[in-house]
Parts: structure tokens; sequence; C-alpha cells
């Protein structure tokens, strides 16, 4: 069975770092691209991060671009989502999601999402 | 960047109806589109990839349709656990997703 357990969430103050992480189980880690997503209280999805099979390509919405990096460690079965000169505008629920290739393509399995609320 | 928009955003509807959701991208994505059901406080579920192709698992009164910039979801018959929010997404080129669809019972 496919797990993907995010974690690292918590209130933060602007202008603060965080690091989230995702403990996947249940498949090859290393055969899939993966990504991040994420849910500002009462809004939609947004598409923040992708990253290759093997870390070398990596994809981020203008809106994070050069403040947020994601990276995985396929030895550990882990991604991570570093998140540096966090804003009001970033407090949402993030979701790791497994793409269903190696390559570009849809989100078949998601984490149960971690909290990020950045505040003074 | 690639804009989906999707209509409309509240859709009220009984027990039984036949419903369908419009996804529209700003430029063509070919049939490079999926759509996510959405309950609260929990994480979205895959319902259909490639616009048309039901993920194993899912109900088969869930049907999508279209291709180039122009998408649909259609609900042959409601069902009470249907009653959610829908997103479409794009993943021609990144991802974007649209702003979601409320399904809600009349």
């Amino acid at each position: 069975e496919v797990q993907l357990l995010d974690s690292g969430g918590g209130l933060v103050q602007p202008g603060g770092s965080l690091r989230l992480s995702c403990a996947a189980s249940g498949f090859t880690f290393s055969s899939y691209a993966m990504s991040w997503v994420r849910q500002a209280p009462g809004k939609g999805l947004e598409w923040v991060s992708a990253i290759s099979v093997n870390g070398d390509n990596t994809h981020y919405a203008d809106s994070v671009k050069g403040r947020f990096t994601i990276s995985r460690d396929n030895s550990k079965n882990t991604l991570y989502l570093q998140m540096n000169s966090l804003r009001a505008e970033d407090t949402a629920v993030y979701y790791c999601v497994k793409v269903r290739y190696s390559s570009l393509s849809y989100f078949d399995y998601w984490g149960q999402g971690t909290l990020v609320t950045v505040s003074s | 960047d690639i804009q989906m928009t999707q209509s409309p955003s509240t859709l009220s509807a009984s027990v039984g109806d036949r419903v369908t959701i419009t996804c529209r991208a700003s430029q063509s994505i070919s049939s490079w589109l999926a759509w996510y059901q959405q309950k609260p406080g929990k994480a979205p579920n895959l319902l259909i990839y490639m616009a048309s192709n039901l993920e194993n698992g899912v109900p088969s009164r869930f049907s999508g349709s279209g291709s180039g910039t122009e998408f649909t979801l259609t609900i042959s018959s409601l069902q009470p656990d249907d009653f959610a929010t829908y997103y479409c997404q794009q993943y021609n080129s990144d991802y974007t997703f649209g702003q979601g669809t409320k399904l809600e019972i009349k």
C-alpha cells in the first residue's frame, strides 16, 4: 500500500524558514517523480514544485521560485521542501504527492498534508 | 503559463441528477488533463487522467471528455458520496489546477 507521510509543518514568523519532509513507502520511491501541492485555508489547490526521479530536474511555481527548494533522498525514501523567506501568503496545508510516472504526469497518491502557518 | 478556468464555481444538484463540470485551458493541452475530487479536511483523490481515462476503483458514473482547450467531467447519477469539490489539472506544461467546483446538495 502506497503511503506518504508529510511532516515538518508548524508556526513560523514572516521571513523565517521551515523544512517539510515526506516519508514514502509501499512503492519504489526512486522510480517516480514527486511533487508538492499546497492549499491555503478555504482556497483551492496550488501546485508548488516537482522533482525528477534522481533529483537533477526541478520545477517551481513562480510564487515560490527563488525561495523554496525541493529535494529528495532516494536512499531514505524521503522528499523534502526547504522553505525560506516565508510570507503570510505561504500559509497553507502542504501535500506531498506521487507522480504516476517518472516524468511529468498526473498525481496518483497524496499525503495527508502538513499545515504551515506564517504569522507574527 | 497555462491558466485553467472551471465552471460553474458552485453547483447545486440532487441525488440522481446528471451533472457536468467544464474546464477550459488558456491554450491547447492536448489530453493532458486530470480530474480530482476533494472532501472537506481530506487530500484530493484522482478520478480521471488523460482527459477520459477512469482511475482504478472510481465508479463508472464518473466520466471525462474533451481535448485541446475544453474538457468536461460528468457524473451520470449523483450519489450522496459525490457531494464534494472537484478540480481539473493540466500537466502539459508544469501543472495548473482550476479554481474548483463545489458540488452541493440542492
